[in-house]
């Protein structure tokens, strides 16, 4: 079956240094994949998305990797500030049907 | 634009009860989907509704139910409550079904305490 996995469940990080939060998948047929972001009290935000054609992609500080041969997704966060402090969802959409599945989550929080 | 919207925030009920709660999509988005939230068992998807249609479902028991209306507008139902029916559940609307490759956007959730 499908699944999607975060590496490390917490991630502690200075301000100003870049993070890494790594996802592996196993559906071979999944062709889109999204990072969310979900702050205490708050429903999921998003943050980037890449589709199973490209391997990377960039916006405001983030940069998504995808590599489809390993199975693996990260999210790159350049200069965390401490509003970066967050858990971060991947999840990733396609194969049979087009319900998002979920990794567990990764709580990265930001050190001042 | 406003986002979506979800009501009510937060309820409280007791075993055996039934609880609706509602959705609000984007404006313009008819796609919209829910999901429970656990600590335990993290995001679930229960089900997508696009076009007043259950287009998916997620692997939970018959007492999750939920609808779409002809404003896109959505609500999920759950009957005979256990505890462990204690959850956040979230909504997410995207613009469309149709090659499912649109950005589901979420609500801030409706937190379900079942005492």
């Amino acid at each position: 079956g499908e699944s999607v996995g975060l590496h490390l469940p917490t991630l502690s990080v200075q301000e100003g240094d870049n993070s890494i939060i790594n996802c592996a998948y196993s559906n071979s047929a999944s062709d889109y994949f999204i990072w969310y972001k979900q702050e205490s009290g708050k429903g999921p935000q998003f943050i980037i998305d890449i589709r199973s054609n490209m391997d990377k992609r960039q916006g405001q500080r983030v940069t998504v990797l995808l590599n489809k041969t390993v199975k693996h997704l990260s999210l790159q966060i350049a200069a965390t500030q401490p509003g970066d402090s967050a858990v971060y969802f991947c999840a990733e959409r396609g194969g049979n049907d087009y319900k998002l599945s979920f990794g567990a989550g990764t709580t990265v929080t930001v050190r001042a | 634009k406003a986002g979506v919207t979800q009501t009510p925030r937060y309820l409280i009920k007791t075993r055996g009860q039934q609880v609706t709660l509602s959705c609000s999509p984007i404006s313009g988005h008819r796609s919209v989907s829910w999901y429970q939230q656990t600590p335990g068992q993290g995001l679930q998807f229960l089900f997508e509704y696009f076009s007043e249609t259950q287009r998916n479902k997620g692997n939970f028991p018959g007492r999750f139910s939920g609808r779409q209306f002809s404003n896109s507008r959505s609500e999920m139902n759950v009957s005979t409550l256990e505890l462990g029916d204690s959850a956040l559940y979230l909504c997410a609307s995207s613009l469309q079904f149709e090659g499912g490759l649109e950005t589901q956007y979420f609500g801030p959730g409706t937190r379900l305490l079942v005492l």
